[in-house]
């Protein structure tokens, strides 16, 4: 089945520095490829997600990168603000279920 | 659109007892629906896949006789946590998903915290 590895598994910036948060995965069938941020006790939000025939989306200050050959993908945060504070997690869809990988505790510095 | 909701927010049972959460699409039908636990600090680990009408296939190591699933309708699916053990407390988060919306796409319930005494 997949298997998704996500690092770091926390990750400290400053106010205004960007955020990288890589994640890697086995299936190379997987074609779907979300990341969720997660508020402490809060439920996933979807915040940006690529599929397998796109290399790369931007929305604002969120960018996805995406290798198939490679079988990683990444997020990246520009200009990161205290807000964006958060565990963030990837997932790889397999079938229709979502496999994640093991978080990112972001904490962006004021 | 695509809202997801759960209930109870949080409920604490005491060992032996079962527990019920229910899981609901408001605004579209949800085809799929699967449900997550996660502990303190960890990541979302998938329970098992429901589709409506149908059994729920369980992933590896979960059991099937310890956490009922029901899919009952295109709006809501439940999980019975039966003869709950402390072991049992965690997080339980459901998602939907609709063939209405972009395909694999799931949309999250905000969770049912279970505290098992």
């Amino acid at each position: 089945g997949e298997n998704v590895e996500q690092h770091p598994s926390t990750l400290s910036v400053q106010e205004g520095d960007s955020a990288v948060i890589k994640c890697t995965y086995s299936d190379s069938a997987s074609n779907y490829f979300p990341w969720y941020k997660q508020e402490l006790g809060k439920r996933p939000q979807l915040i940006i997600d690529i599929r397998s025939n796109v290399g790369e989306k931007k929305d604002q200050r969120i960018a996805v990168t995406l290798n198939k050959t490679a079988k990683h993908f990444s997020l990246h945060i520009t200009e990161t603000q205290p807000e964006d504070s958060a565990v963030y997690f990837c997932a790889a869809s397999e079938g229709g279920k979502l496999i994640f990988g093991q978080g990112t505790e972001l904490s962006v510095k004021p | 659109g695509a809202v997801v909701s759960q209930h109870p927010s949080w409920v604490i049972c005491k060992s032996g007892t079962s527990v019920k959460i229910e899981c609901r699409s408001l605004d579209f039908q949800a085809t799929t629906m699967f449900w997550y636990r996660q502990f303190p600090k960890q990541s979302l680990m998938l329970m098992a896949t429901s589709n409506e009408g149908s059994k729920a296939t369980y992933e590896q190591g979960v059991e099937k006789d310890k956490f009922l699933i029901n899919h009952a309708s295109l709006t809501l699916s439940t999980l019975t946590v039966t003869s709950a053990h402390p072991e049992d407390s965690s997080f339980y988060i459901c998602s939907a998903r609709s063939d209405s919306y972009p395909t694999d796409t799931q949309y999250f319930g905000p969770g049912t915290r279970l505290t098992v005494l």
